[in-house]
């Protein structure tokens, strides 16, 4: 089986431009979430799309926004950048419901710099 | 808020040592506790896992116990080798959507 796969894998972007940032999930995963890893930071939740809806969000502003396709991939956009904003971005994807749940499938990330 | 405490790193020991790396947790209900290395390069992946009090999860050697009665889920290893120098993180998660409060990470490396 294939796993979580990211995309682009590095950029460089300025301030006020926007991004976006891909994801395939996992085989047989229906539920996609997106996390920011800080330099020397754990990851801190982002959001999670199920059945292309947004189905709970962390504490980040709207122009963190997000999609997610009928064969569950996923896009990550972000508006207006700001230096703050430079991290590693991770997708993870689980399971239908009532399948192992609470386990997480992790994409290698995709790392921005905002310059 | 839920959130989760862990030892700060970096840890630097020789192979075959013992490993412990400490995790408390704050958390208003009862939420299941992980343990998620990450290797150089490449993404988090699940290591251990525990869903309720005094459940031990296991694997590759690494164990850690949800310990209700002082919100803790450290992880050990008898034998640490070359092989495990990773980052380490905690983690916890309360419900079933995915919101999953990471510790800070703890860098370990093992020199032969």
């Amino acid at each position: 089986e294939t796993g979580v796969t990211q995309s682009p894998t590095h950029l460089i972007k300025t301030r006020g431009q926007q991004v976006t940032l891909r994801c395939s999930s996992q085989s047989g995963h229906n539920t996609v979430s997106w996390y920011q890893q800080a330099l020397g930071q754990g990851p801190q939740f982002i959001f999670q799309y199920y059945r292309e809806e947004e189905n709970g969000r962390g504490n980040f502003p709207p122009r963190f926004s997000g999609l997610q396709f009928p064969n569950y991939s996923s896009e990550l956009n972000v508006n207006a950048l700001e230096l703050d904003d430079s991290a590693l971005y991770l997708c993870a994807s689980s399971p239908p419901s009532g399948q192992s749940t609470n386990v997480l499938t992790f994409g290698a990330g995709s790392r921005l710099t905002v310059l | 808020g839920n959130s989760v405490t862990q030892m700060e790193g970096p840890v630097t020991l020789s192979e075959e040592a013992f490993l412990t790396i400490n995790c408390t947790y704050t958390a208003t209900g009862y939420p299941s506790l992980f343990w998620y290395v990450q290797y150089p390069g490449e993404g988090l992946q699940l290591l251990l896992k525990a869903t309720k009090a005094d459940d031990k999860g296991s694997n590759k050697g690494f164990e850690a116990t949800y310990r209700k009665e002082t919100t803790s889920f450290h992880l050990e290893k008898g034998s640490v080798q070359v092989s495990d120098s990773a980052v380490y993180f905690c983690a916890l998660e309360e419900g079933n959507n995915n919101d999953m409060r990471f510790g800070a990470g703890t860098r370990l490396t093992v020199k032969p």
